[in-house]
This record gives structure tokens, sequence and C-alpha cells, in this order.
């Protein structure tokens, strides 16, 4: 069964500064990875997806992730975090059954400070 | 993407009665989804519900507690039934279009 971990509850990083968010992966098949974010009171929104192909995937507002295959990774970055980037970040993973639905990791709050 | 509104944003109840959720979207879509998010946690499946079939649940899930309804492509209801203050969540329904959209999701307390 698919799976995703992400081992840090929250983040704290300065404005300005880079970000990660961590996330690791189990798959059985070839990985399809998403990262969601979730503002207060808000939904889920998309920011980026791996499927296949380039390793560095670019996303909405800045943020790219890197998939990294050998060590089953997918964590998010920002080259220079903003105070408006605070927000609830979910790692996922698609079923491989077919019907693709979507695994989620426990999140992790990104506290980005003056 | 596809646009999606759920309606209510969100209630109030009392135990032992009954919600039901709207979820409507702005094009045909073949798969709609349904999610639960508990306070403070992450995201679980309810269950996967496409047009002109029975919706698939997951373990855990029945649907004597959430029966779910998908009459045509762009519209399906979930219903949270006999509610008990455990039911208190956020209940968002997905559509797929390879990459899954969200809704604003229904924000439920149950008294």
């Amino acid at each position: 069964a698919q799976s995703v971990a992400q081992p840090e509850d929250q983040v704290n990083v300065a404005e300005g500064n880079p970000l990660t968010v961590k996330c690791t992966y189990s798959v059985s098949g070839n990985p399809y990875l998403f990262w969601y974010v979730q503002y207060p009171n808000r939904g889920l929104q998309f920011l980026l997806k791996y499927i296949t192909g380039d390793n560095l995937v670019k996303g909405s507002y800045g943020f790219e992730a890197e998939f990294n295959k050998s060590q089953t990774s997918f964590h998010l970055k920002k080259p220079s975090a903003l105070v408006s980037d605070s927000a609830l970040y979910f790692c996922a993973v698609r079923d491989d059954t077919g019907f693709q639905k979507l695994v989620f990791g426990t999140g992790t709050r990104l506290l980005v400070s003056p | 993407s596809a646009v999606i509104s759920q309606k209510p944003s969100r209630d109030i109840c009392q135990r032992g009665t009954s919600l039901t959720i709207q979820c409507q979207v702005d094009s045909q879509v073949t798969m709609m989804f349904w999610y639960r998010q508990q306070p403070g946690q992450s995201l679980t499946l309810i269950a996967t519900a496409n047009q002109g079939s029975e919706a698939t649940y997951e373990s855990g899930f029945v649907i004597d507690k959430f029966p779910i309804s998908r009459p045509n492509l762009t519209f399906s209801t979930l219903t949270v039934s006999n509610m008990s203050p455990e039911d208190s969540s956020i209940y968002l329904c997905s559509v797929s279009e390879g990459t899954q959209y969200f809704g604003p999701g229904t924000r439920l307390l149950v008294l």
C-alpha cells in the first residue's frame, strides 16, 4: 500500500530564508506525488506534482520540489520564504490501483516569521 | 482546473440529525471523491463517487452512515447520518483531472 511520511509537525523559518518541507514516500510501483497547501479556513490548493521526467518540479507561488528516487523523498522547497507562505502543507501519493485516490501525509505546519 | 463549490460552507447540528452536503463542479468529471479532515488531522478518503455506479467506500466508512449520490457528471452529495460529536470535521469533495482539485470544504460541528 502507498504511504507518505512528513517527519516534521512544524517548520519555522525567517522571511527571506530558504525553506524545506520534507516528505518521504513508499510505493509499490511508479510514484505519483503531490504537494497541497491549506490556508486557514480554506480548502486544499494544489501546488505541484511529480509524475515523470525532471526530478526538479516547479509549481505555484514560487515553490518547487525535488524528487529523489534513491532516497524515496519529495521535499518541497522555496528559495525565499514569505510570511504569507505560513500554512499547512500536505504531501500525497496517488494510489496505483487505477482509482486515482490520494493518500495524504500528516501535514507540516510552516510558520514564517517577519 | 475545475471550479468546485460546496454547500453549506459550515453548519452546527444536533446529535442524531443528518446533514447533506452538496458538491457542484463547473465541468463534467468522471471521478469525484469525498474526504474527511478531523480537527488537527490529515485528510482521509471516505468514498469514491462515479456517475452511474454505486460509490466505493474505504475501510471504516459505510453507506448507511455516509450515503452518497452522484446523479450526473457535475454534482454529488454526501449525507452524514445520525450524527455524533465525533463527526465534527471538515468534509471536502474533490475531482480528478489527472490532478485532484478540492472544493472549499464544509465545516461541521455536531453538538
